[in-house]
């Protein structure tokens, strides 16, 4: 399969609780990036984490990537009803000079106001 | 920051008829182009590597000659889905890379295309 995994596949919370999400990847990475993704609609990017870097934060957002294991994390904190969303990771392949972009299987997040 | 579009935005086709979606970078050339299909409360699948003035690299399981892909600027890919059938239904997103930006950087998603095939 071309894509990683992500887990879980459904997230609901209460708003004001913290969401994890967890990415899977599978060979060498130059990067890996997060993208939210409302229903029907198209990809906001929200962050990317370069193969060299374990942490990165952006507003309500930290993002890991522990390159040893193949896996990252998107942590929301706070979170909002807005956030409702699914969220997918992304990895650009050290092994492609073209620059695609192989996504997970995505985390459907829901935030209960 | 860049904007990529799409057009039409949806469509609604009969079995068997083909029709074209266009994928536009509007404020930066982008020499390779991305198309991925969506379905239904599914993840993003690669389809094809759509390169400007060459032939697109297509994913392995995807029909090169039902989804045709043309790159004839640097600011324009389109993608035919030809003979199109109800399991083509789906929603296809494009994204552009700006290669001012290296190769890793600077990728744009455009909002999509919903496919109906009736």
């Amino acid at each position: 399969s071309q894509q990683g995994e992500e887990d879980p596949q459904a997230l609901s919370i209460q708003e004001g609780e913290n969401a994890t999400m967890n990415c899977s990847y599978k060979t060498s990475i130059n990067n890996l990036q997060w993208y939210r993704q409302n229903s029907g609609r198209g990809l906001v990017h929200l962050i990317l984490i370069r193969s060299n870097e374990r942490e990165k934060h952006s507003g309500r957002l930290r993002v890991t990537l522990d390159t040893s294991k193949k896996s990252s994390s998107l942590l929301i904190t706070a979170s909002r009803a807005a956030d409702t969303a699914s969220y997918f990771c992304a990895t650009a392949y050290s092994s492609s000079n073209t620059g695609k972009l192989i996504f997970g299987q995505g985390t459907t997040l829901q935030v209960k106001p | 920051g860049a904007v990529v579009s799409q057009h039409p935005s949806w469509v609604i086709c009969k079995s068997g008829t083909s029709v074209k979606i266009e994928c536009r970078s509007l404020d930066f050339q982008a020499t390779t182009m991305f198309w991925y299909r969506q379905f239904p409360k599914q993840s993003l699948m690669l389809m094809a590597t759509s390169n400007e003035g060459s032939k697109a690299t297509y994913e392995q399981g995807v029909e090169k000659d039902k989804f045709l892909i043309n790159h004839a600027s640097l600011t324009l890919s389109t993608l035919t889905v030809t003979s199109a059938h109800p399991e083509d239904s789906s929603f296809y997103i494009c994204s552009a890379r700006d290669h001012a930006r290296g190769p890793q950087l600077g990728q744009y998603f455009g909002p999509g295309t919903r496919l109906t095939v009736t």
